[in-house]
């Protein structure tokens, strides 16, 4: 069975390009999560999306991140402008709430460096 | 304050060796509690849950103090397959979970 899948997984681009990080989640969940990895911060939650409606975006940074979830198969989480303190590594996950919503399946994450 | 905190190691410990990680939490209301475990340069993964009778799988044993706010895992008889980083985490509201930065561990031969 396909898992949660990101892409790209590897990013590189320049301080004030838009960058846009895509995430599939594993088919029939109902709950997606867009997090961040840093050595500083650990993980950290940006925005979290039940049946594609954003609950809480409280973690998103700032007006520079937007996530949207146009379908139940498909999300999108935007950098724009992007800025050096940008790069981290970005994790999509997904649960169902129905068997343990609290276990939730990472994809493999999107590495993005800004110059 | 972090919601939740944990020791970042590094842990360094030989095969065979017990070893034992701590975390606290700060929301007195949290509602579940678990450890995930996340290999160098990949994605965190469900290790177990945490339940307050205290619970096991295999060489790992998992307990929470409700009153200290206190989770811990113990790992026995370690392999060199244990070394990743163990991530403690607690959800205090329906679909959210709080990372704790995690505890690096290394099992040498």
């Amino acid at each position: 069975d396909a898992g949660v899948i990101q892409s790209p997984r590897h990013e590189v681009t320049e301080m004030g390009q838009e960058v846009t990080l895509r995430c599939k989640p594993i088919s029939g969940h109902d709950y997606l999560f867009w997090y961040r990895q840093t050595m500083m911060r650990g993980l950290e939650l940006l925005i979290y999306f039940n049946n594609n409606v954003p609950i809480d975006d409280s973690g998103m940074p700032e007006d520079r991140f937007s996530a949207k979830m146009p379908n139940a198969s498909f999300s999108t989480l935007k950098i724009q402008p992007s800025e050096p303190r940008d790069s981290a590594v970005y994790f999509c996950a997904s649960s169902w709430a129905r068997t343990n919503l609290n276990e939730q399946f990472f994809g493999p994450g999107t590495r993005l460096t800004v110059l | 304050r972090k919601e939740v905190e944990q020791d970042p190691g590094p842990f360094n410990v030989p095969e065979g060796a017990t070893v034992a990680f701590n975390c606290t939490y700060s929301n007195s209301a949290s509602q579940s509690f678990f450890w995930y475990r996340q290999d160098c340069r990949k994605e965190p993964k469900l290790l177990m849950s945490v339940y307050s009778s205290g619970n096991e799988d295999g060489r790992f044993t998992a307990q929470l103090n409700r009153a200290s706010q206190y989770i811990s895992l113990l790992i026995r008889d370690s392999k060199l397959s244990d070394s990743a980083t163990y991530l403690c985490v607690v959800s205090s509201t329906l679909g959210r979970l709080y990372f704790g930065r995690g505890t690096q561990l290394t099992v040498w031969p």
